[in-house]
C-alpha cells in the first residue's frame, strides 16, 4: 500500500526566506506527483504536476522535484511572502489506479512579515 | 469561472441523524471523488466515479455511507445514521476525461464541514 509522508509538519518563516517542502513515498509505481495548496477553510487547489517521466516542474517562484527511484519530492518556494501562508500538500497517483490519488499529511506553512 | 461547489458548507446535527451532501462537478467533467479530511487521518478518499459509475468505494464505511450520481450534474454522499467519528470536512473534486488538457488534475470543492453531536 503506497504511503506518503510530508516533512515537516510545520514551518514558521520571515519574508523572504527561500524554503524546501519535502514530500516521499513508498512504491515509487507512479504514474504522477502533484502538489497542492490549502488555504484555511478552503479546498485544494492544484500548485504543480510532475509526471513520472520529468524531473521537476516550474511555476512562478515555485519548483517541484521529483526523484522516482528514491521515492521523493521536494517543493522550493524562492522568496517566500505572507501570502504563501497555507497548507502544501502532495499527492502521488499510483500506476494503475485509474485517477485515485493518495495524499501526504501536509506542511503547514507560516511566512511571517 | 468553472467551480466545483458543494452544498451545504456546514452541518451540525445530532447522532442518528441522516446527512445528505452534495456535489455539483465541473460541466463536462467525468469523473467525481468525494474524500474526508480529519486532522488525526489527513485527506482519505472515500468513493470515485467515472462516468457516473461507481469505481472504487473501498474507502468508504458500507454500513453507514453511501454514494451516488443521480446524474452527471449531481453527486451525492449520505450518512445513515451519523456518528460523533464522522465529524470531518467533506470535499467533493472532479476531473476532465480522459485525452484532455490536465487530465490528470482534480479540481477541488470547497468542502463541507460536518459536526456530529
Amino acid at each position: 500500500k503506497q504511503e506518503v509522508t510530508q516533512i515537516p509538519a510545520a514551518l514558521s518563516v520571515p519574508e523572504g526566506e527561500n524554503l524546501v517542502l519535502n514530500c516521499s513515498f513508498t512504491d515509487s509505481a507512479i504514474y504522477n506527483l502533484q502538489w497542492f495548496r490549502q488555504d484555511p477553510g478552503k479546498g485544494l487547489t492544484s500548485l504543480l504536476l510532475i509526471q513520472s517521466s520529468q524531473r521537476e516542474q516550474t511555476s512562478g517562484r515555485l519548483n517541484a522535484s521529483l526523484d522516482k527511484s528514491s521515492g521523493r519530492s521536494t517543493l522550493y518556494i524562492a522568496a517566500s511572502q505572507p501570502g504563501d501562508s497555507a497548507t502544501y500538500l502532495c499527492a502521488v497517483r499510483p500506476l494503475n489506479a485509474g485517477n485515485m490519488l493518495t495524499f501526504g499529511g501536509g506542511t503547514r506553512l507560516m511566512v511571517k512579515p | 469561472d468553472a467551480r466545483v461547489t458543494q452544498t451545504p458548507r456546514h452541518k451540525v446535527t445530532e447522532m442518528g441523524q441522516e446527512v445528505t451532501m452534495r456535489c455539483q462537478p465541473i460541466l463536462g467533467h467525468n469523473t467525481v471523488f468525494w474524500y474526508r479530511q480529519t486532522m488525526m487521518q489527513g485527506l482519505e478518499l472515500l468513493a470515485y466515479f467515472r462516468n457516473r459509475a461507481p469505481l472504487d468505494d473501498s474507502g468508504m464505511p458500507k454500513d453507514r455511507f453511501s454514494a451516488e450520481m443521480p446524474d452527471a450534474t449531481l453527486a451525492t454522499l449520505k450518512i445513515q445514521p451519523s456518528e460523533p467519528r464522522d465529524s470531518a470536512v467533506y470535499f467533493c473534486a472532479s476531473g476532465p476525461p480522459a485525452g484532455t488538457a490536465y487530465q490528470e488534475t482534480q479540481y477541488f470543492g470547497p468542502g463541507t464541514r460536518l459536526l456530529v453531536l
